[in-house]
């Protein structure tokens, strides 16, 4: 099994600062890599495929990065409506057998 | 709208049973491969199971492997879950979720609560 590892669990930004939220793998996922947020009370949303590709109606604020074992959303500018949890999760195994990292909760500082 | 609606959740005793169900609209559903995730109190995201678009492959996380069993009727628009043998552990919010060709998962529903207690 790939183990996704997040860092840090909890990161503090004020609102119009960058975050910047890490992901690695337990072994090479090449871009097989996607992220969610998910806000409270609420089912996760996907925000990037690919490592890099922006799903449909996602702001340019987020970016994605990397490949292989090393992995990193970038959210510039944060707004109000972006401090939620991030989770990362790779789809790299066949047959599936997806993982997800423990998830990063962004907060206002 | 393209949505997916679970139901089905609610309060079991550990060894119990229960039948989750997920009723898909707005896309096709009988070409999407579709799958269970799901989330414990507090916890992160833990995939359960997938199966193809035409019932041919299924696929069990370890957690979920002899306990429960994911189907699905197309010509209802509809996936389900049934889960035996339930333990206190497997208290979550059940998503039901439609990947993208085995990828990423792209339309989730809003979950329904499973609660495993006597």
């Amino acid at each position: 099994e790939i183990v996704m590892t997040q860092s840090p669990a909890t990161l503090s930004v004020s609102p119009g600062e960058r975050a910047t939220l890490s992901c690695r793998a337990s072994q090479s996922v090449s871009s097989n890599l996607a992220w969610y947020q998910q806000k409270p009370g609420q089912a996760p949303r996907l925000l990037i495929y690919g490592a890099s590709t922006r799903a449909t109606g996602i702001t340019a604020r987020f970016s994605g990065s990397g490949s292989g074992t090393e992995f990193t959303l970038t959210i510039s500018s944060l707004q109000s409506e972006d401090f939620a949890v991030y989770y990362c999760q790779q789809y790299k195994n066949w047959p599936p057998n997806y993982t997800f990292g423990q998830g990063t909760k962004l907060e206002i500082k | 709208e393209v949505q997916l609606v679970e139901s089905g959740g609610g309060l079991v005793k550990p060894g119990g049973s229960l039948r989750v169900s997920c009723a898909a609209s707005g896309f096709t559903f009988s070409n999407s491969s579709m799958n269970w995730v799901r989330q414990a109190p507090g916890k992160g995201l833990e995939w359960v199971s997938c199966i193809s678009s035409s019932s041919s492959y299924i696929w069990y996380a370890d957690s979920a492997k002899g306990r429960f069993t994911i189907s699905r009727d197309n010509a209802k628009k509809s996936l389900y879950l049934q889960m035996n043998s339930l333990r206190a552990e497997d208290t979550a919010v059940y998503y039901c979720v439609r990947d993208y060709t085995y990828w990423y998962f792209d339309l989730w529903g809003r979950g329904t609560l499973v609660t495993v207690s006597s």
